[in-house]
């Protein structure tokens, strides 16, 4: 299996500050990445797909980058609504795996 | 938009089963794949089983093989997983989720119906 890990764990960010999340995967994946954002109670909603594509309604404030094994996803500008958990999935190959998440507080 | 809700969740002890609906809005279903994703208790997201359009290819994660049984009726927009022999690992909130125009697991998702194996 493929193994995710992402990191930090969690992190602490003000309005208007731009973070980064990374994702590193335990083998070549090439671009088969994507981002999702979790609010509690609420369905995982996707941001990123194959790497860097925004998905259709997602604000541009969120961008995907990288390749193979390193990838990065990053929030500019940030916004109170914005608080969540991010998660990074690997769809190379199956089983289908998630990295751990990225709390993120505002 | 097309809608997916979960159903079936509950209470259920070791060794039980429980067989989760999801339905879907909208006449789009028959055209993706489906999946189940679960997250357990303070735990993150997990895959665990997806089905094709025409059910000819199915898959599941190594620790719900020969335990859970992925369905689906397009006739009747539905996604269905059977789960037997639960243990307390299998406490979760379980999504159906699709997958979409662009890779997988980019549709819609549901919001969920939570598994609890307890005694």
């Amino acid at each position: 299996d493929i193994q995710m890990t992402q990191s930090p764990s969690s992190l602490s960010a003000s309005v208007g500050d731009r973070v980064t999340i990374t994702c590193q995967a335990s083998q070549d994946i090439s671009d088969s990445l994507n981002w999702y954002q979790h609010r509690p109670g609420k369905a995982p909603r996707l941001l990123i797909y194959d790497t860097s594509n925004l998905q259709i309604g997602v604000s541009s404030r969120f961008s995907g980058g990288g390749s193979g094994t390193d990838f990065t996803f990053t929030i500019s500008d940030l916004q109170p609504e914005d608080a969540a958990i991010y998660y990074c999935l690997q769809s190379d190959n199956l089983p289908y795996t998630f990295g751990q998440g990225t709390k993120l507080e505002i | 938009e097309v809608q997916l809700v979960e159903s079936g969740g509950g209470l259920v002890k070791p060794g039980g089963s429980l067989r989760l609906s999801c339905g879907a809005s909208g006449s789009t279903f028959s055209r993706y794949t489906m999946n189940w994703v679960r997250q357990a208790p303070g735990k993150g997201l997990e895959w665990v089983s997806s089905i094709t359009t025409t059910s000819n290819y199915i898959w599941y994660a190594d620790k719900v093989k020969g335990r859970f049984t992925i369905s689906r009726d397009n006739d009747q927009s539905s996604l269905f997983l059977q789960m037997s022999n639960l243990s307390a690992e299998d406490t979760a909130v379980y999504y159906c989720a699709s997958d979409g125009d662009t890779t997988v697991l980019s549709g819609v998702w549901g919001q969920g119906t939570t598994v609890t194996v307890s005694s």
